[in-house]
């Protein structure tokens, strides 16, 4: 069946911009994570959706970043006036149940440019 | 805050070698531990994981080994192949239950 999957793959933007970022989770799946991964880097967590519920934000780094999941299912990530630092690759993941320790399917992510 | 240490970052093995990628978690509340496998242009992968209540589970040519008073854990590649050359992770779930917190990663070569 399809996976988790993401757009745009790629993104290049102007500083100041504004960009969404798009997560279609696998069917059916109750949770959905985004992640952010730099280069050379493990994913690093952002925020956490169960069904339409963002119960964990913890790791989105300042005000810019917002996120929502509105029907339960697609999810959007925000970035507004970007900056240069944001530049990197946004990951989705998404698991069949609630909780961090269902196997978590990432997606392909989205790479974002910043320039 | 909650830290996952991996080592080493690189490791050259010969095809049929066996591999050994070593992490370590900060949190002792931690109950989860999965693997993932990430390859060039693809999102992260998972092999195996484990949980508090096992110490060791193999997979084929894979095994993962938990020492929850060190806060140690393990992934063992045995018989290597050139197509397990990739990206490896290591990760360990965050106290509020939801995060991953993932190592830095471990790039594998295998050559043949």
């Amino acid at each position: 069946g399809a996976g988790v999957s993401q757009s745009p793959r790629y993104k290049v933007t102007k500083r100041g911009q504004d960009v969404a970022l798009r997560c279609d989770p696998i069917s059916g799946h109750v949770s959905l994570y985004w992640y952010r991964q730099a280069l050379g880097q493990g994913p690093e967590f952002l925020t956490y959706f169960n069904y339409e519920a963002q119960q964990d934000k913890s790791g989105l780094p300042n005000d810019r970043f917002s996120a929502e999941r509105p029907e339960g299912s697609i999810s959007t990530l925000t970035i507004q006036r970007t900056e240069q630092r944001d530049s990197a690759m946004y990951r989705c993941a998404s698991s069949l149940e609630g909780g961090g320790s269902d196997t978590q399917y990432f997606g392909p992510g989205t790479r974002l440019t910043v320039l | 805050g909650e830290n996952v240490e991996q080592h080493p970052s690189t490791l050259s093995v010969q095809e049929g070698d066996s591999a050994v990628i070593k992490c370590t978690y900060s949190d002792s509340a931690s109950n989860y531990f999965p693997w993932y496998k990430q390859e060039l242009g693809k999102g992260p992968q998972l092999i195996i994981d484990i949980r508090s209540n096992v110490g060791e589970k193999k997979d084929q040519r894979i095994a993962v080994t938990l020492n929850k008073t060190a806060k140690h854990f393990s992934l063992h590649i045995t018989e290597t192949q050139p197509e397990d050359s990739a990206v490896y992770f290591c990760a360990s779930l965050g106290q509020a239950g939801t995060a991953l917190i993932f190592g830095k990663g471990t790039t594998l070569s295998v050559s043949s």
